[in-house]
């Protein structure tokens, strides 16, 4: 089935570094949506962007929806432990939302 | 408020055996979709309901899957018989569809199918 491209595919930092994450597609999406997925748990929402270049937070969690509709970003400040786990874009377009293949983010102490 | 809820958690079947899941959504939510994620991807959708109608079920194997909301709430997903490649999480999600298209999807925290 069809997934965006997101990248990196995985990604080992120091707790207090930023982390940056993104994810592009062919296709033009109406929202883009933010999901953490931890070991043994289904995703869970972050943030969603319903808005060409709307710039959105969420505490230390940043996410900008591209202004041509086919990218967003995602940004984390200060990592910490608990931000340990995989992360998904997702665009969604006509009620279907269509995942990128996961960024896993690991953080040494 | 509940969120999405679904069973079993985990389910270990032998090869050419049935298996059964069940989801409830989130009170009020309309939509409800079946995802399948293999290890290592990101989930893929199966079927689409809105209300009891299935809007969507391109991508579900309809050989062996099978899926229904016969009331418009809650939903089972069958498949029979599993084979192998059917080991993945199975995720259930709903939505409540929002004026001007914005609408978010909230998931369940899977069902975990593996076939041996």
């Amino acid at each position: 089935g069809q997934q965006l491209n997101q990248s990196p595919q995985s990604m080992f930092i120091q707790e207090g570094e930023d982390v940056s994450m993104n994810c592009t597609s062919s296709s033009i999406f109406n929202t883009w949506l933010w999901y953490k997925q931890d070991p043994g748990e289904g995703p869970v929402l972050l943030i969603a962007l319903y808005k060409a270049g709307e710039l959105t937070s969420n505490g230390r969690l940043t996410a900008q929806f591209g202004i041509t509709r086919k990218d967003s970003f995602l940004n984390i400040s200060a990592s910490i432990p608990s931000d340990v786990g995989i992360y998904f874009c997702a665009g969604q377009g006509a009620q279907k939302l269509v995942f990128g293949q996961g960024t896993r983010l690991t953080i040494n102490p | 408020e509940a969120g999405v809820v679904q069973s079993p958690r985990y389910k270990i079947i032998e090869k050419k055996q049935p298996v059964a899941f069940w989801c409830n959504p989130i009170s009020g939510h309309n939509t409800l979709y079946w995802y399948r994620q293999n290890l290592g991807q990101g989930p893929e959708l199966l079927i689409r309901y809105e209300n009891e109608e299935a809007v969507d079920d391109s991508q579900l194997p309809k050989d062996r899957f099978s899926a229904e909301r016969l009331k418009g709430v809650d939903s089972t997903l069958k498949i029979q018989p599993a084979e192998l490649g059917d080991s993945a999480v199975y995720l259930c999600a709903s939505s409540l569809d929002r004026t001007g298209g914005e609408y978010t999807i909230y998931f369940g925290e899977g069902s975990w199918l593996t076939v041996v």
